[in-house]
């Protein structure tokens, strides 16, 4: 385990389907982190697991969006009834929670996501 | 919430000469500020960090400065090379009501001209 992993890397797909993303965490990290990242900007926070728990949500995270961590390892992202707005890299990040609270984060390649 | 403006958006100097990137934060309590090298359809990668409780971390020909007083924090990369040319991101971590996570400037696409 050299990092974190997403795939696919890349997703084409008509608008109004539905697509999910994988990620697979460093396996010693805790806690996942999702970020959505658009061409020209930087990484806009989506939503975090510590653990199997969902901690935060981001108000960008519409219902059409959900995001799991079953087990507390890998975690998926799904969006349901895509839009072209939702064309973006979905990033993941990975982290290993310190006891002063900030936490380094690793980030996966990303997966990108094309709605036509 | 915490809002983190980064500046210039573009920068573009002469290879051998520094480069300074400049970011505020507007959260008080942010306590840790990494920065990440993003090049053309890689993942962000860590370059550099630093705590609240220091106001000057120096890793080769990459420093970091804080001033917690004034919330702002700059990137300073010395002796630049063409392998530097990416876009840089500056970050704060943010505790808002017991959730934690980094906050991320716009980004500064900086280009080293031969």
């Amino acid at each position: 385990d050299t990092g974190v992993s997403q795939n696919p890397r890349h997703k084409i797909t008509k608008r109004g389907q539905n697509v999910t993303f994988r990620c697979d965490p460093i396996s010693e990290h805790n806690r996942l982190y999702w970020y959505r990242q658009t061409l020209g900007q930087g990484p806009e926070f989506l939503t975090y697991f510590q653990n199997e728990a969902q901690l935060e949500k981001s108000r960008l995270l519409s219902d059409r969006f959900s995001a799991e961590r079953p087990k507390g390892s890998f975690s998926t992202l799904e969006i349901q009834r895509t839009e072209q707005g939702d064309s973006a890299m979905y990033l993941c990040a990975s982290s290993l929670t310190r006891r002063s609270g900030a936490n380094v984060l690793t980030f996966g390649a990303g997966s990108r996501l094309t709605v036509l | 919430g915490e809002n983190v403006e980064q500046h210039p958006s573009t920068l573009s100097v002469q290879e051998g000469d520094s480069a300074v990137i400049k970011c505020t934060y507007s959260d008080s309590a942010s306590n840790y500020f990494p920065w990440y090298k993003q090049e053309l359809g890689k993942r962000p990668q860590l370059i550099i960090d630093i705590r609240s409780n220091v106001g000057e971390k120096k890793d080769q020909r990459i420093a970091v400065t804080l001033n917690k007083t004034a919330k702002h924090f700059s990137l300073h990369i010395t002796e630049t090379q063409p392998e530097d040319s990416a876009v840089y991101f500056c970050a704060a971590w943010t505790v808002n009501q017991g959730a934690q996570k980094l906050v991320f400037g716009q980004g500064t696409r900086l280009t080293i001209n031969p």
